[in-house]
């Protein structure tokens, strides 16, 4: 089945620094998603990508969708300590019914230190 | 409110006995999907629903899990038998069709953490 596979594991960063993490397919995707959970909740939307090359900002928040559809990077500028969490690319099951179907990665942990 | 909401949050039970999750979706929301997250881990597929119809399922949801959404609104996941590979968080998520809603955007609840003992 596809696997997506994400690094770092961990970050321990200084508040005040940039981030950045990236995720990696052997297959092709043709949506890159990126969520973050809190400690006991469920995952939220951060960003979505839909076209190869795409460049996109939430905020502080930029993702890119890789022009091989085979990875996606997050960076975060300027870390507080609610950037806390642990975030997880995901992108749809190909051959799935449902654009909600998805594969995530196994998340990369965040600490921000103050 | 009018996020997803799940219930109960918690719930712990001993090896052998049934539980059962209720997760209510964003009321819009026509799709409704369920998944299993274990710790260390980004969350699985389960099973999906368009309105009251189960449209997938994916393998992990063996024989003694079954899920329902009667009147296409709110839906349950009941377990039975549970075994101590059961404990894990069980996340319901719902989103609009792909017509209304942008591909892949799911919202979930807080998720129902399951403690076999």
């Amino acid at each position: 089945g596809q696997q997506l596979n994400q690094s770092p594991q961990s970050m321990f960063i200084q508040e005040g620094e940039d981030v950045s993490m990236n995720c990696t397919s052997s297959s092709i995707f043709n949506t890159w998603l990126w969520y973050k959970q809190d400690p006991g909740e469920g995952p939220v939307l951060l960003i979505a990508l839909y076209k190869a090359g795409e460049l996109t900002s939430n905020g502080r928040l930029t993702a890119q969708f890789g022009i091989t559809r085979k990875d996606s990077f997050l960076n975060i500028s300027a870390s507080i300590p609610s950037d806390v969490g642990i975030y997880f690319c995901a992108g749809p099951n190909a051959g799935g019914t449902s654009y909600g179907k998805l594969t995530f990665g196994q998340g990369t942990i965040l600490t921000v230190h103050p | 409110d009018t996020g997803v909401s799940q219930n109960p949050r918690h719930k712990i039970t001993k090896r052998g006995q049934n539980v059962t999750f209720r997760c209510d979706p964003i009321s819009e929301h026509n799709r409704l999907y369920w998944y299993r997250q274990t710790l260390g881990q980004g969350p699985e597929f389960l099973t999906y629903f368009q309105n009251e119809a189960q449209l997938e399922k994916s393998r992990l949801l063996s024989d003694r899990f079954s899920a329902e959404r009667p009147k296409g609104s709110f839906s349950t996941l009941e377990i039975q038998r549970t075994e101590q590979g059961d404990s894990a968080m069980y996340l319901c998520a719902s989103s609009p069709t792909r017509t209304g809603g942008r591909t892949g955007e799911l919202f979930f609840g807080e998720g129902s953490r399951l403690t076999v003992l």
